[in-house]
């Protein structure tokens, strides 16, 4: 069985300044890696996935991701923040070999500081 | 192009009663899923329903139970409910057999029960 841990709960930064949030998984198997984003009052959505190919996958509005498989993580960064990231930021990860589920960690609270 | 609708958004409900909630699919899309948030956690898998079958199931007693219709909408239904049952209950729909892993999630209905 798959696993996400995010180990932190809230992440404050300042406007501009750099951030990552974490996401370790555990895994027996081969996996896809996610990170949804929450904003607030509003549904999930996917914000970049790791299915194959290059380790480093990136998103439309500036984050990146990388998949590190020796230390099974899948650690979310931006290098220069904007108000309008405020949300609540999920990893997520599933079996390659199935199709019927996705596990989510706790997700991680960014909260930008002006 | 219509997005992932759910119903009702709000409701409340008192222990022992039962409940069912509401989904439609995006178009295009023949598998439903069903996740329950609780506040300050991440979404907890509760079953998948593809061609009106339960397609996996997460750890959730049976009281939790579930429909999926031709049209591929969904209803999920809790027996009996608990003060625990408290959450945000999302539906997420996509296509079976794409592994991709993205899910497309509706804004949830928030279930209070007293």
């Amino acid at each position: 069985a798959q696993s996400v841990t995010q180990l932190d709960s809230q992440v404050p930064v300042f406007e501009e300044a750099p951030v990552e949030l974490r996401c370790n998984y555990s895994s027996s198997v081969s996996v896809y890696l996610f990170w949804y984003v929450q904003y607030p009052n509003q549904g999930l959505q996917l914000l970049l996935k790791y299915l194959s190919g290059s380790t480093l996958v990136e998103s439309i509005n500036g984050f990146e991701a990388e998949f590190n498989k020796s230390q099974t993580s899948f650690h979310l960064r931006k290098p220069s923040v904007h108000i309008s990231d405020t949300a609540e930021y999920f990893c997520a990860v599933s079996d390659m070999n199935r199709d019927d589920k996705i596990i989510f960690g706790k997700g991680t609270r960014l909260h930008i500081l002006p | 192009e219509t997005g992932v609708t759910q119903s009702p958004t709000h409701l409340i409900k008192t222990r022992g009663q039962q409940v069912t909630l509401r989904c439609s699919s995006q178009s295009g899309h023949n598998t439903v899923s069903w996740y329950q948030q609780a506040l300050g956690q991440g979404p907890q898998f509760i079953f998948q329903y593809y061609r009106e079958e339960e397609n996996g199931r997460g750890n959730f007693p049976p009281r939790f139970s579930g429909l999926q219709f031709p049209n591929y909408s969904s209803e999920l239904n809790v027996n009996a409910l608990e003060l625990d049952d408290s959450a945000l209950y999302l539906c997420a729909s996509s296509s079976f057999g794409v592994p991709t892993g993205e899910l497309f999630f509706g804004e949830g209905s928030r279930l209070t029960v007293l």
